[in-house]
């Protein structure tokens, strides 16, 4: 079984700076089965990127993924207010990682 | 636009049953595969289950494999997730999710479900 490994656990940042999220994979995945979301309190979770670099409908382009083989990553540039959230990343639509907090003071 | 309702849930005993029900518009549900995910209070997400979008195939966690069970009524554009045995960390909000382009791209409101005595 694949295991996904996001750090850090908790990042703080403030407006307008650059969030850099990591999703560690325990062995190669497709980059094509690689995909993050956010869940802000009290809400589903909500699609960001598939096929680890490919925006979902309706996603701002301050948020953006990369990676291939083991280590993939989500990038949100410009932060606002709003992307105060948990990050997850899923492999094959299924395993997701632990999550990574994202607090923006 | 896509919409996931989700109905079903509540209180239940330890070894109880339940039964999740997920209604789909919006798309041709019968093109489409579906996931259950759940999420215990204050934790992260955990993929459960998926199922084809015939139904022929279906597939399930280790930690819920021999007591759930799901199911489509392509008919009713309905996809359903029956929990037997229900344990105590089975306690969680259960969503229902559409997969496409190998992600969940469109989730349900969610659900909970207590396993309490």
């Amino acid at each position: 079984e694949i295991v996904l490994t996001q750090s850090p656990g908790t990042l703080s940042l403030s407006p307008g700076e650059r969030a850099t999220l990591s999703c560690r994979a325990s062995e190669s995945i497709s980059s094509d089965y690689l995909a993050w979301y956010q869940q802000k309190p009290g809400q589903a979770p909500r699609l960001l990127i598939y096929g680890a670099s490919s925006r979902a409908p309706g996603i701002p382009d301050r948020f953006s993924g990369s990676g291939s083989g083991t280590d993939f990553t989500l990038t949100i540039s410009r932060l606002e207010s709003e992307d105060s959230a948990v990050y997850y990343c899923q492999q094959s639509s299924k395993t997701f990682g632990q999550g990574t907090k994202l607090e923006i003071k | 636009q896509v919409q996931l309702v989700q109905t079903g849930g509540g209180l239940v005993k330890p070894g109880g049953s339940l039964t999740l029900s997920c209604e789909a518009s919006g798309f041709t549900f019968s093109d489409a595969y579906m996931s259950w995910i759940r999420q215990a209070p204050g934790k992260g997400l955990e993929w459960i289950s998926y199922i084809s979008s015939s139904g022929s195939y279906t597939t399930y966690s280790d930690s819920v494999r021999g007591r759930f069970t799901v199911s489509r009524d392509n008919t009713k554009d309905s996809v359903y997730l029956q929990l037997k045995s229900l344990r105590v960390e089975d306690t969680a909000v259960y969503y229902c999710a559409r997969v496409h382009m190998v992600a969940a791209t469109d989730w349900g409101q969610g659900t909970l479900v207590i396993v309490s005595s």
